[in-house]
């Protein structure tokens, strides 16, 4: 069966300091792979997605960057945090299927900026 | 634009007390309709997908059905850990594999 990863499961980081959060998947190859951003009482933001290893496409211009090295691992980044980067980080996997079909998001990471 | 909205945004039910969330829908030629459990501070847990007018999922207390315009998740005599926030998703128009997510409905079953 397929497993998402996502670590660290929270983070306070100072305005200003750099950003890694890492999400792994097992049990599937090649999936689209998404990054989501989920502020408190807001709808799920879809930032980045990727359909293959390199290829990333960035949904809401900003100071975060996602990289896929490995066809599994998916990396959401910053160089300098913003107070507005505060939030619940989502990732999440699909199988490649045309038109769309059903994610599955991993257990999150609860970022707060201070 | 796709559009996808949920109402009401928030519900509370006392135990036993059935009703009904709403997920309604503008996209051109919907591709499926995906429901969502998430539960406070966890990721979202995936319950159904619906492709077609009339079709209907069930899993224990919930059944979710599907019209041209909108969705429903009907729960059946809730109990307290039915309390979740529950989203509803269509695949955005953009062809790239993308959802788009309503805001989600906040359900409070008390005992």
């Amino acid at each position: 069966s397929q497993t998402i990863h996502q670590w660290p499961a929270t983070l306070v980081q100072p305005v200003g300091s750099p950003l890694s959060l890492e999400c792994t998947v097992e049990g599937t190859s090649n999936p689209n792979l998404y990054w989501y951003r989920q502020a408190a009482g807001r709808g799920l933001q879809l930032l980045f997605y990727s359909v293959g290893i390199g290829q990333i496409s960035s949904e809401v211009p900003q100071n975060l960057s996602a990289s896929r090295p490995q066809d599994r691992q998916f990396i959401l980044s910053s160089k300098k945090l913003l107070l507005s980067d505060s939030g619940f980080y989502l990732c999440a996997w699909g199988a490649v299927l045309a038109g769309g079909g059903e994610q599955f998001f991993g257990p999150g990471t609860r970022l707060t900026v201070l | 634009e796709d559009q996808v909205t949920q109402s009401p945004e928030a519900l509370r039910l006392q135990e036993g007390e059935s009703s009904s969330l709403n997920c309604s829908y503008t996209v051109s030629g919907l591709r499926g309709l995906f429901w969502y459990r998430q539960d406070p501070g966890k990721g979202p847990e995936f319950l159904f997908t619906l492709y077609s007018a009339g079709e209907e999922k069930e899993k224990e207390r919930l059944k979710a059905t599907l019209t041209k315009k909108e969705s429903f998740l009907h729960i059946t005599a809730p109990k307290p850990e039915d309390s979740a926030t529950y989203l509803c998703a269509v695949p955005s128009n953009s062809g790239y594999s993308t959802l788009t997510f309503g805001k989600g409905t906040m359900l409070l079953v008390s005992p």
